[in-house]
């Protein structure tokens, strides 16, 4: 069964520091892969988004994901963390030619100044 | 006004009320969607529409009935709700019935059955 798992629940992290955040996925073809983040009391923002191609892909607000096969994993980095990234994070695979959209769990990032 | 657009943000609803969401589009989207985000289970899809015509509903109670009278406007008209209806309830627009483009989101509105 198609299925996204984020392992982490909450991180924090101290501004400044470097950020990754887990998602691994279960999905027979090629996967359609994307990060989304939810800032308290507001909807999901496309942070980015693979298809195919460069495995390392870039997004907005200083974020990247790489991509690895072998490992069924899309994890989110940025090197360094603002206060204003504390929000919840979510991985999505696209299934179904990319018509409908599995959702993982969410990790919640808390920063400390 | 940009973007996708919920009103009201909050609604606090009696069990024998009848009430109404709204959400509103001006990106020129063709498909909009329905989502119900509860603590501590993934988002859940209820229901898509695509140029006004409902594509999808994910076996959601009858007490929630959707309509989309033009491809701009949403609505999820609510009656007879039960507790556990109380959610965050997330209107999203995009380009086609794809993710290709990704999702717009509106901000929400918060649910709360009394």
């Amino acid at each position: 069964a198609q299925s996204v798992t984020q392992p982490d629940i909450h991180i924090t992290v101290s501004e400044g520091a470097s950020l990754e955040l887990r998602c691994n996925y279960s999905y027979g073809a090629t996967p359609y892969l994307f990060w989304y983040v939810q800032s308290p009391g507001q909807g999901l923002q496309l942070l980015l988004k693979y298809f195919s191609g460069d495995t390392l892909v870039q997004g907005i607000k200083g974020f990247e994901a790489e991509f690895k096969r072998s490992q069924s994993s899309f994890n989110l980095r940025k090197p360094s963390v603002h206060w204003s990234d504390a929000a919840e994070y979510f991985c999505a695979v696209g299934a179904g030619n990319n018509r409908k959209l599995i959702w993982g769990l969410g990790t919640s990032l808390g920063v400390n100044p | 006004e940009t973007g996708v657009t919920q009103t009201p943000r909050h609604l606090v609803m009696g069990m024998t009320n009848k009430k109404s969401l709204k959400c509103e589009q001006h990106l020129g989207h063709n498909a909009m969607y329905w989502y119900k985000q509860s603590a501590k289970k993934p988002l859940e899809l209820m229901f898509v529409y695509s140029l006004e015509e409902r594509v999808e509903n994910n076996s959601v109670p009858s007490r929630f009935s959707p309509e989309c009278p033009n491809s701009s406007h949403l609505f999820l008209h609510l009656h007879t709700l039960q507790p556990e209806d109380s959610a965050l309830y997330l209107c999203a627009s995009s380009q086609d019935l794809t993710a290709n483009y990704g999702y717009t989101f509106g901000s929400g509105t918060r649910l709360t059955v009394v």
